[in-house]
């Protein structure tokens, strides 16, 4: 079974700064595509960014991007020029034939 | 529009009573389903998805189950609430196809079991 591992339970990041988040997952699949939401506080849970396995670009969303390392099963998220209202548990995903799994999350605080 | 609709939002149950969750989509049709469990302090857990009328996969079995009986209705009860089952249960909805992994969340339903 796949498995999705989020190494950083919280973390916090000046307003206006640069943080990144880490993500890393376990497949046997060579077509997968990995995600990651944003759960903010008392908020339903929407998607940031998503990014298949086949494509070797980054997907960059605005101010978020990630690091795709498809050898090192690695997926971490960059939020450039961090907002307050960015503040919320992130989620990196992995999805395979209908099949979402989630990480633990990572909460992410801004600071004024 | 697509929307997604869960209740109840909140629920207070004594062990060994049943349980039933109701998640219903509107503006879509043949969508894929989705229930998850968040502990607290922990991730998304999921239960039990289905990509169609009367199919379930089921990833946690135990003394959860799930049900399809529409297109874009999707159950989660219990016939006997453990202690353990106290959660944040959430629905989810996807396309069955394009816009490949984009779930859309419901608003939660939160269960504590006494």
């Amino acid at each position: 079974a796949q498995t999705v591992t989020q190494s950083q339970p919280e973390m916090s990041v000046q307003e206006a700064e640069t943080v990144t988040l880490s993500c890393t997952y376990d497949t046997s699949e060579n077509n997968y595509y990995l995600f990651w939401y944003k759960q903010p506080p008392s908020r339903q849970m929407i998607l940031v960014i998503r990014q298949e396995a086949y494509k070797q670009q980054n997907a960059t969303e605005n101010r978020f991007s990630v690091n795709f390392q498809k050898a090192a099963k690695s997926f971490s998220l960059k939020i450039s020029d961090s907002q307050l209202g960015d503040t919320a548990m992130y989620f990196c995903a992995f999805m395979n034939n209908n099949d979402m799994r989630f990480g633990a999350g990572t909460r992410l605080t801004v600071k004024p | 529009s697509q929307t997604i609709h869960q209740w109840p939002a909140t629920l207070v149950q004594p062990v060994g009573s049943p349980l039933s969750l109701e998640c219903t989509v509107e503006g879509t049709s043949n969508p894929n389903l989705y229930w998850y469990r968040q502990a607290a302090g922990r991730g998304l857990q999921l239960l039990f998805y289905s990509v169609g009328i009367g199919q379930i996969s089921s990833e946690v079995p135990q003394n959860l189950s799930a049900s399809r009986p529409q297109d874009r209705q999707f159950i989660l009860s219990s016939k006997k609430l453990l202690l353990s089952d106290s959660g944040f249960y959430l629905c989810a909805w996807s396309f069955s196809s394009g816009r490949v992994g984009e779930l859309f969340f419901g608003e939660g339903s939160r269960l504590t079991v006494l």
